[in-house]
């Protein structure tokens, strides 16, 4: 079966320093989505994009994060400047449409920043 | 917000009995979805039950929707160790809010 599968699983980074977070979604699928759960918490929606361009973001994600689709497969969530509290798993998910089918993630990364 | 919010919070059961979940929501739906998330890793989708059905089975699972009172409810049956995982619903907009999870833990 096909899966989203997510690069690197875990990325070690100094505060301050930027990280690029990759994804390859289920190839057939259009809308992709990044998500971010810190430790014990929910897991929180931080972005949707679809037809190269971002369809709807929440508060979380400020101009700190930017997303890409830089070729046919891969999708990226870039992060600059990191701060301690970005410490979390971030996990990638894709759907074939919108709210109508379900979404398929990954296993995540986790980014801890020192 | 579409958020659903699961109940209990924790859920500790013997393997072999059945275990069920409840969601709540607050506003119309198309579709109300159920994902599992094992320990540290990423959410799998389970069941996806549309607003004008009423239950709908895959295996071992068995999902309720009411829409007059806004819930839905997940039933394992037969549980197993491996079923011990955080369980969410999500209702249907394009970003999936994901309440506190049930936490079941299936005790061998």
């Amino acid at each position: 079966e096909p899966e989203v599968t997510q690069t690197p699983s875990h990325q070690v980074t100094q505060m301050g320093q930027e990280v690029i977070l990759r994804c390859v979604p289920i190839s057939n699928h259009l809308y992709f989505y990044w998500y971010r759960q810190i430790l014990g918490q929910k897991v929180e929606f931080l972005v949707s994009f679809y037809n190269n361009e971002i369809s709807e973001k929440s508060e979380i994600f400020d101009d700190q994060f930017s997303v890409e689709r830089p070729d046919g497969s891969n999708f990226t969530l870039k992060i600059r400047s990191t701060k301690l509290e970005d410490s979390a798993m971030y996990f990638c998910a894709s759907s074939e449409r919108a709210g109508r089918q379900p979404q398929h993630f990954g296993d995540g990364t986790r980014l801890s920043i020192l | 917000s579409q958020q659903g919010e699961e109940d209990p919070q924790a859920l500790s059961i013997q393997e072999g009995e059945n275990a069920t979940m409840n969601c709540s929501y607050k506003t119309s739906i198309n579709n109300l979805q159920w994902y599992r998330q094992n320990s540290g890793r990423g959410l799998v989708h389970l069941i996806l039950i549309r607003s004008n059905e009423r239950e709908k089975h895959s295996g071992r699972l068995r999902v309720t929707l009411d829409t007059s009172k806004k819930s839905s409810s997940l039933l394992i049956t037969a549980s197993r160790a491996a079923d011990t995982a955080s369980y969410f619903c999500a209702t249907d907009p394009e970003k999936l809010v994901f309440g506190k999870g049930t936490k079941l833990t299936v005790n061998p």
